[in-house]
């Protein structure tokens, strides 16, 4: 089993719509969970972070966290073409000193 | 000001070269990393310094070698290149000490091996 798993998609959803993205993690010590975003030929951009169950939201932006089942989301609310990009999901442990990704979603919001 | 900058950002080499890519960040974090990214998208972790100590090998071959002068610098220098070594590099920073800092990357070096 990967220690994150992600569906590597590609997802597609029209614009205005909401993409949802999932992520589930096998480490249940993980206590950090990041959501990153990267355009293709550039590096990954941090997007979100979320450190405790339930939802944050920061814009068009919601991530889930149900550290039960080991389980974290994205949403993008009003999704535009412009956020048509890979997402990657990382997670980190307390002493480990690495942050692991998943192997990323592609995402498309079609216009 | 660029947080944390590599160079270069291209390296096309031949097989059986030696090459370097460079890694600087102006954060004052203290964990430095070198991830690599295949074709794939997928990034894996090659190496983790703290405080410029070596903390994370993640099983790489030893013809690569990290070097972190002090702890706003690493550097990696790859013995003997491979085709298989052509990816992108990206090296990246965190505070580690502080509860759930963020890691921030440097825009890349995409490494071709001819």
């Amino acid at each position: 089993q990967k220690e994150v798993e992600q569906n590597s998609g590609p997802l597609s959803v029209p614009e205005g719509a909401i993409a949802s993205l999932n992520c589930t993690y096998s480490d249940r010590g993980s206590q950090s969970f990041f959501w990153y975003r990267q355009y293709s030929g550039k590096s990954p951009e941090l997007i979100m972070f979320i450190y405790s169950n339930g939802d944050k939201e920061d814009g068009r932006f919601t991530a889930q966290l149900n550290k039960a089942s080991q389980y974290v989301s994205l949403l993008i609310r009003d999704s535009q073409p412009s956020d048509s990009a890979t997402y990657l999901c990382a997670v980190n442990s307390p002493g480990t000193y690495k942050y692991i990704f998943g192997t990323g979603t592609r995402l498309k919001v079609l216009a | 000001d660029t947080a944390v900058s590599q160079t270069p950002k291209y390296l096309v080499t031949q097989m059986g070269n030696d090459k370097s890519i460079k890694c600087e960040q102006n954060l004052g974090h203290d964990t430095m990393y070198w991830y690599k990214q295949d074709s794939k998208k997928f990034l894996k972790i090659m190496f983790s310094y703290n405080n410029k100590e070596l903390i994370i090998n993640e099983t790489v071959p030893n013809r690569f070698s990290p070097k972190s002068p002090d702890k706003a610098h690493l550097n990696l220098h790859i013995n003997s290149l491979e085709l298989g070594d052509s990816a992108v590099y990206f090296c990246a920073s965190s505070h580690w000490h502080r509860e759930n800092e963020k890691l921030f990357f440097g825009s890349g070096t995409q490494l071709s091996v001819l």
